[in-house]
């Protein structure tokens, strides 16, 4: 089956810098690369997503980049700011036999905490 | 607006109990799905279901049954709750691809 790891699983970061968080996926057949975002207490929020097809995709700060043949993917903020500060999950999807879900392997998650 | 509920923000049970934790989508969504959250682990993926009355096991289903009656319900049973199902748990339905998670359930089993 898949197997997602992520890392850091901590990051500190001064206000204004960037952060980088960084996947490995280990199934070549995934073909879909979620990125959540959750805040304490509350339940995670999709904040950008890639498909494989396509090698990066950027949201205002937020970009993420895809190299199949590596199979990894990052998330990029730039000039955080300190409502980023929350825990991160990468995922890539596979197909269950049987049936048409896309079920997500998640990574354990990456805290980032944006420093003033 | 996407909108998926949950029966219980927070839970008490006692080990032995029959435990349902239920979810509710209100997108017409052909697929849903159950994770537990756990510090340090991420969601793993319970069970998940791609239609009505259709269900299939995801990486952990040891200690869980589902049922899916109905489009919009997707329901988490524990026959007997165990200690080691203390946890958050956490709701999802797609259309394709995209998850849209419920709050979450905090279960403690005693």
């Amino acid at each position: 089956g898949e197997n997602v790891e992520q890392h850091p699983s901590t990051l500190s970061v001064q206000e204004g810098d960037s952060a980088v968080i960084k996947c490995t996926y280990s199934d070549s057949a995934s073909n879909y690369f979620p990125w959540y975002k959750q805040e304490l207490g509350k339940r995670p929020q999709l904040i950008i997503d890639i498909r494989s097809n396509v090698g990066e995709k950027k949201d205002q700060r937020i970009a993420v980049t895809l190299n199949k043949t590596a199979k990894h993917f990052s998330l990029h903020i730039t000039e955080t700011q300190p409502e980023d500060s929350a825990v991160y999950f990468c995922a890539a999807s596979r197909r269950y036999s049987g049936g048409g879900a896309d079920g997500l392997t998640f990574g354990k998650g990456t805290h980032l905490i944006i420093q003033p | 607006d996407v909108k998926v509920t949950q029966s219980s923000r927070y839970l008490v049970k006692r080990t032995g109990e029959k435990v349902f934790l239920e979810c509710v989508q209100d997108m017409d969504h052909e697929n849903m799905f159950w994770y537990r959250q756990d510090p340090g682990l991420g969601l793993r993926l319970i069970y998940f279901s791609y239609d009505v009355k259709m269900k299939e096991k995801g990486d952990i289903p040891e200690g869980y049954s589902v049922s899916r009656e109905k489009k919009e319900r997707f329901s988490l049973i524990l026959e007997s709750a165990s200690t080691n199902q203390t946890s958050m748990y956490l709701c999802a339905s797609s259309l394709s691809g995209t998850q849209y998670f419920g709050p979450g359930t905090r279960l403690l089993v005693l």
